[in-house]
């Protein structure tokens, strides 16, 4: 079975400093990749996704993401971050099609708090 | 905003009633998805429908049950209730449900079982 693991349950960085958040994931091929935002009272937003191609993926806000086959990772960066950044962030993996069903799986989160 | 619309935003309940949660999914999506997302769980994929039609099952529990309307709305109807359904549930739409295609979120509903 598929699983999603975010090491960090909570990361405090002060404005204008660089961000990683670490995710690890647990799947028998190369699934989808996903990063999601969720802000206060929110739902989800997707940040960026990476399905084939070139491991370094653009998203918005800012943020990039780096799929490293070799870890099993696919660790979310952001350069310089704001303070609109603080939110809670899900990596989460999907299956390939043939899987038959194609609901994501996630991480238990990361919630970001940023220092002024 | 997602265009994913749920409804109630906050239901308050007591233990051993039914309930009863809407979402319509984005305009031209097909697939709708539903998630609980709990304190202790995290977020837990419950049930997946694809244009009428359930398509895949997580983690639902038998006193859940779920449909999906012609007009590709759906609803999630959780009985029994018991203090550990408080959750936030997410419904979520694709635009095919096949292949890996992006899943939109709704703002979710807060059940508070008492």
């Amino acid at each position: 079975a598929q699983s999603v693991t975010q090491p960090d349950i909570h990361i405090t960085v002060s404005e204008g400093a660089s961000l990683e958040l670490r995710c690890n994931y647990s799947y028998g091929a190369t699934p989808y990749l996903f990063w999601y935002v969720q802000s206060p009272g929110q739902g989800l937003q997707l940040l960026l996704k990476y399905f084939s191609g070139d491991t370094l993926v653009q998203g918005i806000k800012g943020f990039e993401a780096e799929f490293k086959r070799s870890q099993s990772s696919f660790n979310l960066r952001k350069p310089s971050v704001h303070w609109s950044d603080a939110a809670e962030y899900f990596c989460a993996v999907g299956p390939r099609p043939g899987a038959g069903s194609y609901q994501l799986t996630f991480g238990k989160g990361t919630k970001l708090s940023v220092i002024p | 905003d997602s265009g994913v619309t749920q409804t109630p935003k906050h239901l308050i309940t007591a233990t051993g009633q039914r309930v009863t949660l809407r979402c319509s999914p984005r305009s031209g999506d097909l697939s709708v998805y539903w998630y609980q997302q709990s304190l202790d769980q995290g977020l837990q994929f419950l049930i997946q429908y694809y244009n009428g039609e359930e398509r895949a099952k997580g983690n639902i529990l038998e006193r859940f049950s779920a449909q999906q309307f012609p007009d590709l709305h759906s609803e999630l109807n959780l009985s029994s209730l018991e203090l550990g359904d408080s959750a936030l549930y997410f419904c979520a739409s694709s635009e095919k449900g096949q292949g890996m295609d992006e899943q939109y979120f709704g703002p979710g509903t807060r059940l508070t079982v008492t």
